[in-house]
Order: C-alpha cells, then sequence, then structure tokens
C-alpha cells in the first residue's frame, strides 16, 4: 500500500486568489491523480499528473485553472487559481504503482471553501 | 452523463445482516471495478475489485458480483458491523496498456448500521 498525506486538509478562501494543494506519497510511485469531489457528488477526475512533463486534463478542466507540478515520484501539487464559489469542494489526490490491476490510494483530501 | 450509477443515496441495516449495495455502469468498455469505503474527512479506501473475466471475488465478509450483460455489479457485506457505516463507491476502468487506471465513480451510497 501507499500512505498519502495532502497539505492543507482545509482551507477557507476568498473570491479570486489561489490555493496551492500539496500531496506526498510515502514511497515511489508511478501514477499520480487529482480528483474533485464537489458537495453531493462523486469524484471526478481532474487530471493525472505526469513526472517530468505536463499534465494530462481531463474533458473539463484546463491548465490555467488548475495547474499541476510533479517534480519527482512522490510529489505533487494541484493549483486552484482564480477562485470562485463554485470552486468549493474536497479535493484528493490518489496514487498507484502503474501496474495492470494495481489499486489506486487516495490521500485524505482537503477541504476548500471559497467566500 | 453518469456512466456508473449508485441509485440508492442511502441504506439502512441491521447489525448482523446483511448490506447490498448496488452500482449500474453504461460503458461497455469497462472491465475492472473497484468498491471503495469513505469515512468522513478521510479518502476514500479501497475495499475490493474485480475483474470482467470474473463474476464473483470474496475478501472475508465482503463479496463482489459482477453481471456484466446487465452492466450491474453489487457488493455484500456479511454479518454488517457497525464499523462498516460509511459512504460507500463503486467505480469503474478501462485498463489501458502500462496501466494507466481513470477512474469513473458513482456518486456513492450511504450505508448505517444499526446495533
Amino acid at each position: 500500500s501507499a500512505v498519502i498525506s495532502q497539505k492543507p486538509s482545509r482551507d477557507i478562501c476568498q473570491r479570486g486568489t489561489s490555493l496551492t494543494i500539496q500531496c506526498q506519497v510515502d514511497s515511489q510511485v508511478t501514477m499520480m491523480f487529482w480528483y474533485r469531489q464537489q458537495p453531493g457528488q462523486s469524484l471526478t477526475l481532474i487530471a493525472t499528473a505526469n513526472q517530468g512533463s505536463e499534465a494530462t486534463y481531463e474533458s473539463g478542466f484546463v491548465i490555467d485553472k488548475f495547474p499541476i507540478s510533479r517534480p519527482n515520484l512522490t510529489f505533487s501539487t494541484l493549483t486552484v487559481s482564480n477562485m470562485s464559489p463554485e470552486d468549493s469542494s474536497i479535493y484528493l489526490c490518489s496514487a498507484s504503482r502503474g501496474e495492470i490491476t494495481d489499486t489506486q490510494y487516495f490521500g485524505p483530501g482537503t477541504r476548500l471553501t471559497v467566500l | 452523463d453518469q456512466q456508473v450509477k449508485q441509485n440508492s443515496p442511502s441504506l439502512s441495516v441491521q447489525e448482523g445482516r446483511i448490506s447490498i449495495l448496488n452500482c449500474d455502469y453504461t460503458n461497455s468498455m469497462f472491465d475492472y471495478f473497484l468498491w471503495y469505503k469513505k469515512y468522513p474527512a478521510e479518502g476514500p479506501t479501497f475495499l475490493i475489485s474485480i475483474s470482467s473475466i470474473k463474476d464473483k471475488n470474496e475478501d472475508g465478509r465482503f463479496t463482489v458480483f459482477l453481471n456484466k450483460s446487465a452492466k450491474h455489479l453489487s457488493l455484500h457485506i456479511v454479518p454488517s458491523q457497525p464499523g462498516d457505516s460509511a459512504v460507500y463507491f463503486c467505480a469503474a476502468s478501462v485498463l489501458l496498456g502500462g496501466g494507466n487506471e481513470k477512474l469513473t465513480f458513482g456518486t456513492g451510497t450511504r450505508l448505517t448500521i444499526i446495533p
């Protein structure tokens, strides 16, 4: 298994500002992902964080709004830019070793409230 | 378009009885299915999975059944225990070359075990 931590665990931010969420894995992993869970909804994949290259974004998500970094095999950041109240969500990082049928392990999530 | 559906947002079961959580999917390309459990303020925790080449997978008190023709899977928990009270997410993926699991999640079912 992999132990994943996220910082911050929660934050309250003002409209128009940006927040960077950090994700740290306790061992090297191949794949890292960022999800969003809006109130009352399922987890939605934002992007796959690729080590050493640009992230791969899902439909409806763009790099300018959600820039992602992954400088090494154990760390990634997600920035929520120019926030609006609609960005209030739980943001979750996950990781897997990338082998067929390998499980994705999730961090505890970052609860973001935008006023 | 919700490709993975959990039509019951909540379920209450007496302790010791069987809990049955259901999940339907629409994308026939999905070939790997997972159940995650989520406690409040924590990230989802992997519970059990099943490949499309099987119709049943069992792990202790947890059994997942897959009916490919009906595009339906279910999670059985028996006997149910108070610690099983959580939100359960069904997830599905198309296993691409290299093990890049892009998970599509259902909206979750909140299971409450009544002592």
